[in-house]
């Protein structure tokens, strides 16, 4: 079935830096959503992203919904403390009646004092 | 603000013991779905419901089972809770079957 990959697993970063990550696919999306998870919390939606080749920013965030609709990126830019969290990439399989949406394993972002 | 709420937060229970685990949405959203979370293995679908009364199997339903008797409350039930079944457990809720989904906070399900 579709999966989709993430990477890097996890980031170490130092405030203020910027972070990049990214979601890869073997199989074509249509949308790409991505969420943030704090520590003990639900995931809440950042970014969605509906048209190839969209760039969308949300605040010190943005993502790129890739040309080949089979990828999608997030920058952070000026890390900071708040920023700490799992980010997850997400979008709606295309498998007719029962698509829905999956996720990927997440990327675990640490900022060092 | 959609509002998705989980019953409990953190939950203790004895291997055997029936769980049930409540979710409640405020927006009038058809779907409604079960995850749970594992570290290393991200979110896991465990059923979903895109109408009141239907439910559907996720990806690892073994051991679960859910109820939809009315549109904005979705229950996950462990028949007989076990160990592995210790998690994260999350509820969240969505519009059209390609829309972004809105999350609870999670319920977190110790099994001993």
């Amino acid at each position: 079935g579709q999966q989709l990959n993430q990477s890097p697993q996890s980031m170490f970063i130092q405030e203020g830096e910027d972070v990049s990550m990214n979601c890869t696919s073997s199989s074509i999306f249509n949308t790409w959503l991505w969420y943030k998870q704090d520590p003990g919390e639900g995931p809440v939606l950042l970014i969605a992203l509906y048209k190839a080749g969209e760039l969308t920013s949300n605040g010190r965030l943005t993502a790129q919904f890739g040309i080949t609709r089979k990828d999608s990126f997030l920058n952070i830019s000026a890390s900071i403390p708040s920023d700490v969290g799992i980010y997850f990439c997400a979008g709606p399989t295309l498998a007719g009646r029962d698509d829905k949406i999956i996720f990927g394993k997440g990327t675990r972002l640490h900022i060092l004092p | 603000d959609v509002k998705v709420t989980q019953s409990s937060r953190y939950l203790v229970k004895r291997t055997g013991e029936k769980v049930f685990l409540e979710c409640v949405q405020d927006m009038d959203h058809e779907n409604m779905f079960w995850y749970r979370q594992d570290p290393g293995l991200g979110l896991r679908l465990i059923y979903f419901s895109y109408d009141v009364k239907m439910k559907e199997k996720g990806d690892i339903p073994e051991g679960y089972s859910v109820s939809r008797e009315k549109k904005e409350r979705f229950s996950l039930i462990l028949e007989s809770a076990s160990t592995n079944q210790t998690s994260m457990y999350l509820c969240a809720s969505g519009t059209g079957r390609n829309s972004p989904l809105h999350f609870g906070n999670g319920t977190r399900l110790t099994v001993t």
